[in-house]
C-alpha cells in the first residue's frame, strides 16, 4: 500500500514569490493534516480536513497562506506571498477516522523542506 | 490546552543496549492517546507505538514498548537492544478531546547509537 504522497520535495524561492505544496493521503484516509516542523521543533498543526472540509484551520495565518481539498483527496497548501519565516518543513499526514476516538493514527509523509531567501 | 515535554535533547547510547526516551504530557482531558514518532535524516516521521489512556497494560511493539504511568503523567518509549539504525530523531506527541483531531509535539529527543 502506498504511503503519503508530497511533492516537491525541496523548494528554494525568494521571499515575496508565491509557492505550492501538494498531498496525496493513502487511499482511504478521509483525514487529512498540514503541519509546520521548523528547526529543532516538533512538528505544529496549520490545518485538519475532514473529507473536503476543513474542520480545524485556527492555526493557519490566513492573511498568506491557503489550502484546499477539493475532492476530499489530495490537497494543496499554498503561500502567497512567502517570507523569510516561513522556511520549514510542511508535512502532510492522513488519518482513516474510523471512530473518532483518540486511537487513529496518522501517517506522514515525507515533507517539502522549503528554503526562503 | 495539551502539552508534551522532552526533556533530552540529545542521547548517546551504546548499540545493544536498551535505552528510555522520556515524555511527560499534560491535559485536563480524560481521554486522550499518546504516540511516539521516528524521524531519521530522510525528514519522514515513521509512526512505532501507540497507548491510549484507558489502556490498562503498556504498549510493546517488537522492541519499543512505552511505560505509560498515569499518574505521573508519563510516557516514556523504551528501545530494547538498539541499533545503529535507530538513530533519529524521536518525538512524542498527543491527542486528546475525542474526534481525529491534530497532534500536539513535544520538542523531540535526538539519540545517537554508538557502535
Amino acid at each position: 500500500e502506498a504511503g503519503v504522497v508530497q511533492s516537491p520535495r525541496y523548494k528554494i524561492i525568494e521571499k515575496k514569490q508565491p509557492v505550492a505544496f501538494w498531498c496525496n493521503p493513502i487511499s482511504g484516509h478521509n483525514t487529512l493534516y498540514w503541519y509546520r516542523q521548523n528547526l529543532g521543533q516538533g512538528p505544529e498543526l496549520l490545518i485538519r480536513y475532514e473529507n473536503e472540509e476543513a474542520v480545524d484551520d485556527s492555526q493557519l495565518p490566513k492573511d498568506r497562506f491557503s489550502a484546499e481539498r477539493l475532492k476530499g483527496v489530495d490537497s494543496t497548501l499554498k503561500i502567497q506571498p512567502a517570507e523569510l519565516g516561513d522556511s520549514a518543513v510542511y508535512l502532510c499526514a492522513s488519518s482513516p477516522w474510523t471512530s473518532g476516538e483518540n486511537t487513529d493514527t496518522q501517517y506522514f509523509g515525507p515533507g517539502t523542506r522549503l528554503t526562503v531567501l | 490546552a495539551q502539552k508534551i515535554t522532552q526533556t533530552q535533547p540529545g542521547m548517546f547510547v551504546q548499540e545493544k543496549e536498551a535505552v528510555t526516551l522520556d515524555c511527560t504530557y499534560d491535559t485536563s482531558d480524560p481521554s486522550y492517546g499518546l504516540f511516539w514518532y521516528k524521524q531519521p535524516s530522510s525528514g519522514e516521521m515513521i509512526f512505532l507505538i501507540y497507548q491510549g489512556s484507558y489502556d490498562q497494560q503498556n504498549a510493546t511493539e517488537g522492541r519499543y514498548s512505552l511505560n505509560f504511568q498515569k499518574a505521573r503523567k508519563s510516557a516514556n518509549l523504551v528501545i530494547s537492544a538498539s541499533q545503529l539504525g535507530d538513530s533519529a530523531m524521536y518525538f512524542c506527541a498527543m491527542t486528546s478531546g475525542g474526534g481525529a483531531d491534530g497532534l500536539t509535539f513535544g520538542k523531540g529527543t535526538h539519540l545517537i547509537i554508538q557502535p
